[in-house]
């Protein structure tokens, strides 16, 4: 079946690193990918999203880039902030419908000052 | 508030006991999605309706589990006789099928409900 592997936390950056969450996945065809971000106390909320390769999802400063052929989906962000604390999850589902999600297990980033 | 909402928030119940939760999604949102979570672990899926049909069910859905939406609005899921296995924080998200003719659009997650088995 469909997976998601995500790199296991915690991440701990200062403010203004460089981050970078891998996520790699398997699934038949061709799914559509996501990040979800969790902050404190708050319920999931869609950071990103693409759903064909090549395809480069934004939002926030964060970006991942759909590589098919390495099944990967990595986040990235130039300049973290101390607001970007948060668990991340990496997702996908079935391409061509607007089915349930398989998610990674989070991680959780922490930015300090 | 127009985002989707899950009641309780929180529950704690003895063993054995019944408990239900329920989720009133966005308006006009076909699909209707539950997923459990456990401490550490991504959410899981397990089941969805769109509309008042219930289309698929994950195998984590024991019998123990049931979940309905009867007039397609509101849902409810139940566990009966609950196990200590069953603390978890369930999560309850819709979503319209299609926006602007485009498949996999956003799901809208809720706060979740966060169950203890004691």
């Amino acid at each position: 079946g469909d997976s998601v592997t995500q790199m296991e936390g915690p991440v701990t950056l200062s403010e203004e690193a460089f981050l970078t969450i891998n996520c790699t996945y398997t699934a038949t065809g061709y799914p559509s990918l996501f990040w979800y971000v969790q902050y404190p106390g708050e319920g999931l909320q869609l950071l990103l999203k693409a759903t064909k390769a090549d395809d480069k999802g934004s939002n926030k400063g964060f970006e991942a880039t759909y590589r098919k052929e390495t099944t990967s989906f990595h986040l990235e962000k130039g300049s973290v902030q101390v607001s970007d604390s948060a668990v991340y999850f990496c997702a996908l589902s079935e391409a061509g419908t607007a089915s349930k999600l398989t998610f990674g297990t989070g991680t959780r980033l922490q930015v300090t000052l | 508030d127009t985002g989707v909402s899950q009641n309780p928030r929180h529950k704690i119940t003895k063993r054995g006991q019944n408990v239900t939760f329920r989720c009133d999604p966005i308006s006009e949102h076909n699909r209707l999605y539950w997923y459990r979570q456990t401490l550490g672990q991504g959410p899981e899926f397990l089941t969805y309706f769109q509309n008042e049909a219930q289309l698929e069910k994950s195998r984590l859905l024991s019998d123990r589990f049931s979940a309905e939406r009867p007039k397609g609005s509101f849902s409810t899921l139940e566990i009966q006789r609950t196990e200590q296995g069953d603390s978890a924080m369930y999560l309850c998200a819709s979503s319209p099928v299609q926006n602007r003719g485009h498949w996999n659009t956003e799901a809208f997650f809720g706060q979740g409900t966060r169950l203890t088995v004691v």
